[in-house]
């Protein structure tokens, strides 16, 4: 099954932009996988989805700031104008049609300074 | 608004049962699948399991380190999903989240993915 692997943390200063990166696994860069935002001491929040074609799909609510793009295995979350409340643990998550299972990758810490 | 609400948490001993409730509401509840997330003190999100809409034959998958003790089910007429843990372990502690399974066609092909998330209902497991 697909393995996604992320950075353990990733900082930039308020206002700036930050890409966030998700690789897949060998043999599963065609993936679609789904970005999650976790702000400290509350649940997960889905933010989109981002397909191989680099297509993306935000969720209801998710500010203009996040985008989405892709090239080859790597899938990425991009935010601009970084606002204090982006301070976050940031999970991208697939879905295998082959095992019938899902994955998580290990999550990004993003601090802004 | 569409909303997933869990409950059933508590304080169980090891070897003991509990069941989860997630309840939704804001959609239709039985055109879904539904996916529970669990997250130990401190570290990242593990799934643990999945149900299928009846539309496609409601069947349940699981992580390996709850096969055989975790089952999930749901009443499409009550709009709620249930997780029945058996035989709980220390390492089951944890906040317990359910999700709703977006579904995705390319072709011949399909793809889950998680686009609505509850707010979680905390297990303790402990002596």
């Amino acid at each position: 099954q697909p393995v996604l692997t992320q950075s353990s943390s990733a900082s930039a200063s308020l206002g700036s932009s930050v890409k966030l990166t998700c690789t897949l696994s060998s043999g599963h860069s065609s993936y679609i996988i789904a970005w999650h935002q976790q702000q400290p001491g509350k649940a997960p929040r889905y933010m989109m989805k981002v397909e191989g074609s680099g297509s993306y799909n935000k969720g209801s609510g998710v500010p203009d700031r996040f985008s989405g793009s892709s090239s080859g295995a790597d899938r990425y979350l991009t935010i601009s104008n970084l606002q204090s409340e982006d301070e976050a643990d940031y999970y991208c998550e697939t879905w295998d049609s082959n095992t019938h299972r899902v994955v998580f990758g290990g999550g990004t810490k993003l601090t802004v300074l | 608004e569409v909303q997933l609400v869990e409950s059933g948490g508590d304080l169980v001993q090891p070897g003991r049962s509990l069941r989860l409730s997630c309840t939704a509401s804001g959609f239709t509840f039985g055109d879904y699948a539904l996916s529970w997330v669990r997250q130990a003190p401190g570290k990242g999100l593990e799934w643990v399991g999945f149900i299928r809409s009846k539309t496609y034959g409601g069947r349940t998958d699981y992580a390996a380190s709850v096969i055989g003790r975790f089952t999930i089910s749901r009443d499409d007429s009550e709009s709620i999903a249930y997780l029945q843990m058996n035989s709980l372990k220390t390492e089951d502690t944890a906040v317990y989240y359910c999700s709703r399974e977006g579904l995705l066609w390319f072709g011949a092909k399909y793809h889950y993915y998680m686009d609505v998330w509850g707010k979680g209902t905390t297990v303790t497991v402990s002596s």
